[in-house]
């Protein structure tokens, strides 16, 4: 059974860096391409990057820069590196595996 | 980068009647691969998404035959022959034929 399990959410201040990690289980995180979607508070989904098999990643104009998608292929885990965070990062991020399975998220507030 | 248009943004709807949303995007969605890469999401509320509808009119595994998606190119809609009460939520189509992949802004299903 395919499980993704976020983490590493919390309340910081603007300015500040935060790494989300996401716990695979069921099958590989190398084998699908990975994506983060984030979702703020009351608003609908917002892309935010993805991974591809091959390595390839791609982010949002609004984290390009300040984001880094990540995977550690050992650990199973996606990751998703934020820095310099701002208040309009708040929102519910989740992962997903591919276009069909996706974590329950992890709330970021920026304040 | 690829715009995704919803109509209706909400939809009240009584019980066992029909209800349709409609998707459009800014360039066409057909890959060179053959597929086209348009996805139907339902959000319930205090819910992640959950996949419904893939590639345009493939229903993932456990979605009622009730959902159903159709169109092509620009141009897509989801149906939902006979709405029950466990259908209420948001409702939102996706593109991923390219970076940056984007949503739809969502519609609000709700019953009367």
């Amino acid at each position: 059974e395919v499980q993704l399990v976020e983490s590493g959410g919390g309340l910081v201040q603007p300015g500040w860096s935060l790494r989300l990690s996401c716990a695979a289980s069921g099958f590989t995180v190398s084998s699908k391409y990975m994506s983060w979607v984030r979702q703020a508070p009351g608003k609908g989904l917002e892309w935010v990057s993805v991974i591809h098999s091959g390595g390839s990643t791609y982010y949002a104009d609004s984290v390009k820069g300040r984001f880094t998608i990540s995977r550690d292929n050992s650990k199973n885990t996606l990751y998703l590196q934020m820095n310099s965070l701002r208040a309009e990062d708040t929102a519910v991020y989740y992962c997903a595996r591919g276009s069909s399975s996706w974590g329950q998220g992890t709330l970021v507030t920026v304040s | 980068d690829i715009v995704m248009t919803q109509t209706p943004l909400s939809l009240s709807v009584t019980p066992g009647q029909p209800a349709s949303i409609s998707c459009k995007s800014s360039q066409s969605l057909l890959h060179s691969d053959g597929k086209t890469y348009l996805y139907w999401y339902l959000q319930k509320p205090g819910q992640p998404p959950q996949l419904l509808i893939y590639e345009v009119s493939n229903r993932f595994s456990g979605v009622p035959d009730r959902f159903s998606g159709s169109g092509s190119g620009t141009d897509f809609t989801l149906k939902i022959s006979r709405v029950e009460a466990e259908d209420v939520g948001v409702y939102y189509c996706m593109q991923s034929i390219q970076p940056p992949y984007s949503f739809g802004q969502g519609t609000k299903l709700e019953i009367k």
